[in-house]
């Protein structure tokens, strides 16, 4: 079973340029989320999909960050136009709950770097 | 929110049985402890995950008091690989992934 991939992997770009990262969630997992890290900081939710809709999208820092998962696969994550704080690892994670417990079970992807200059 | 407090850092050697405490006195009665592995360069992996008392799969160990209060998990015969932040995370069973708080986490060094 393939894991939640993400792309790019890394992505260097200027202040004031867009950048958009996309994620491939595991197949069949409705709940998609995005968590960021910034240097030195702790790993800090962003939104949440469950299929296609945004389900809460509380940790957004601003209205620069646009996220989307048209037909309830993949998302993307773009960033316009990207200040030098946006700078961090952006993970991306897919969940399901254990048909036992009901505990859900996050799945995360290797992240992408993302530097701001 | 039930925070969570763990140390920041542990070192051990090969071989080794490594336990690492968590803290989570404000545990609510619907919540659910999960233990998160992270190496450099990727994402947390999911380790192990429990409500109460003794829970074991291939990889690890997860004891849970009574009270709840404090978690601990276990590594048999630690190697150089285990070497990682360890994340303890606490979630209430009917709210999503979105409420959970990552900490710190504990970094773990493993030496030969």
């Amino acid at each position: 079973e393939a894991g939640v991939t993400q792309f790019p992997s890394h992505s260097v770009i200027e202040k004031g340029q867009t950048v958009t990262l996309r994620c491939d969630p595991i197949s069949g997992h409705d709940n998609l989320y995005w968590y960021r890290r910034v240097m030195g900081k702790e790993i800090k939710f962003l939104l949440h999909f469950v299929k296609e809709s945004k389900q809460d999208e509380s940790g957004m820092p601003n209205n620069r960050f646009l996220a989307e998962r048209t037909g309830g696969t993949y998302s993307t994550l773009k960033v316009q136009p990207a200040e030098l704080e946006d700078s961090g690892v952006y993970f991306c994670a897919s969940s399901h709950r254990d048909p036992g417990t009901g505990i859900e079970k996050l799945f995360f992807g290797s992240g992408t770097q993302l530097s701001v200059l | 929110l039930a925070k969570t407090t763990q140390p920041i850092s542990m070192d051990s050697y090969e071989g080794q049985e490594v336990n690492i405490t968590c803290s989570h006195n404000n545990i609510a009665t619907n919540d659910y402890i999960t233990w998160y592995q992270q190496f450099p360069s990727q994402g947390p992996r999911f380790i192990i995950q429990g409500y109460k008392t003794k829970v074991t799969n291939e990889v690890a160990s997860l004891f849970i008091p009574a009270d709840r209060k404090s978690s601990t998990l276990s590594l048999p015969r630690v190697s150089l690989s285990d070497t990682a932040v360890y994340y303890c995370l606490v979630g209430d069973i009917y709210s999503s992934a979105s409420k959970i708080i990552f900490g710190s986490g504990t970094r773990l060094s493993i030496r030969p």
